[in-house]
C-alpha cells in the first residue's frame, strides 16, 4: 500500500518569496513516480512536476523544483519567486511502477500568497 | 486542443435516486480514471480503464458504484440509490499511451454532486 503525507494544511507566503511544500511518502515499491498537482479555486487539477524514483537529478519545471530525498522518502515542492496566481491547493501524489496506474494523493496544502 | 470534459458540471439529486456522470477523455488517450474528492480532502481513486483490458475497480466504495467505458472513449460513472455521503466532486482524468515513465494524468473540471 502507498501513503502520501502532507503535514501543512495551510501556508501564507509573501509575494516574491520562495516557498517549500512538504510531502513524505511510504511505499514498498522500488519503482515509483511522484507528482505535484495544483488545484486553483476553479477546481481543475493542473500537473506541475514529476520525479521518478530512479532519477538522479531533482526535477525542475520553470519556477517549480522538486527536492527529492529518497532515503528520507520525501518529495518537497519548491516554488521560487511566488506570484499571486500561485494561490491554490497543492497535492502531492504517487504512482507505483510504470505505466498508466492510479495515483495516490495526499490531503493537500492550501497556499495563499500575500501581496 | 480540447481537454477532458465532464458533464454535468453540477448535479443535485435526492437521496435514493440514481445518477450518471459523463467523462469525455482527450482524443487518443487510452487510459481513463475516475476519482472522488470530498470537501477539504485529497482525491480518492475509484476506477481505472486501460484500453480493452478489464478495468481496475479496486477503489469503488460499494456495489452502488459502477462505471463503463464505451468504444475506448467516453465513460459513464453511475451511482445507484445515492446517499448523502456520496456528495463530492467526481473528477475524471485521462492519459496518453507511450509517455513512459511520466504518464501524467490530465484532469477534467469535475462534476459536483450534491445529495439532499
Amino acid at each position: 500500500a502507498q501513503k502520501i503525507t502532507q503535514t501543512q494544511p495551510g501556508m501564507f507566503v509573501q509575494e516574491k518569496e520562495a516557498v517549500t511544500l512538504d510531502c513524505t511518502y511510504d511505499t514498498s515499491d522500488q519503482s515509483y513516480g511522484l507528482f505535484w498537482y495544483k488545484q486553483p479555486s476553479s477546481g481543475e487539477m493542473i500537473f506541475l512536476i514529476y520525479q521518478g524514483s530512479y532519477d538522479e537529478q531533482n526535477a525542475t519545471e520553470g519556477r517549480y523544483s522538486l527536492n527529492f530525498q529518497k532515503a528520507r522518502k520525501s518529495a518537497n515542492l519548491v516554488i521560487s519567486a511566488s506570484q499571486l496566481g500561485d494561490s491554490a491547493m497543492y497535492f502531492c501524489a504517487m504512482r507505483a511502477n510504470f505505466g498508466n496506474e492510479k495515483l495516490t494523493f495526499g490531503t493537500g496544502t492550501r497556499l495563499t500568497i500575500i501581496p | 486542443g480540447a481537454g477532458v470534459s465532464q458533464s454535468p458540471s453540477n448535479k443535485v439529486t435526492e437521496k435514493g435516486k440514481d445518477v450518471e456522470l459523463r467523462c469525455d477523455p482527450i482524443s487518443g488517450h487510452t487510459a481513463l480514471y475516475w476519482y472522488r474528492q470530498s470537501l477539504g480532502q485529497g482525491l480518492e481513486f475509484l476506477i481505472y480503464f486501460q484500453g480493452n483490458s478489464a478495468p481496475d475497480k479496486s477503489g469503488l466504495p460499494s456495489d452502488r458504484f459502477s462505471a463503463e467505458r464505451t468504444g475506448g472513449s467516453v465513460s459513464t460513472l453511475t451511482i445507484q440509490r445515492t446517499q448523502q455521503e456520496d456528495s463530492a466532486v467526481y473528477l475524471c482524468a485521462s492519459s496518453p499511451p507511450g509517455r513512459y515513465p511520466h504518464n501524467e494524468q490530465f484532469f477534467g473540471p469535475g462534476t459536483r454532486l450534491t445529495v439532499l
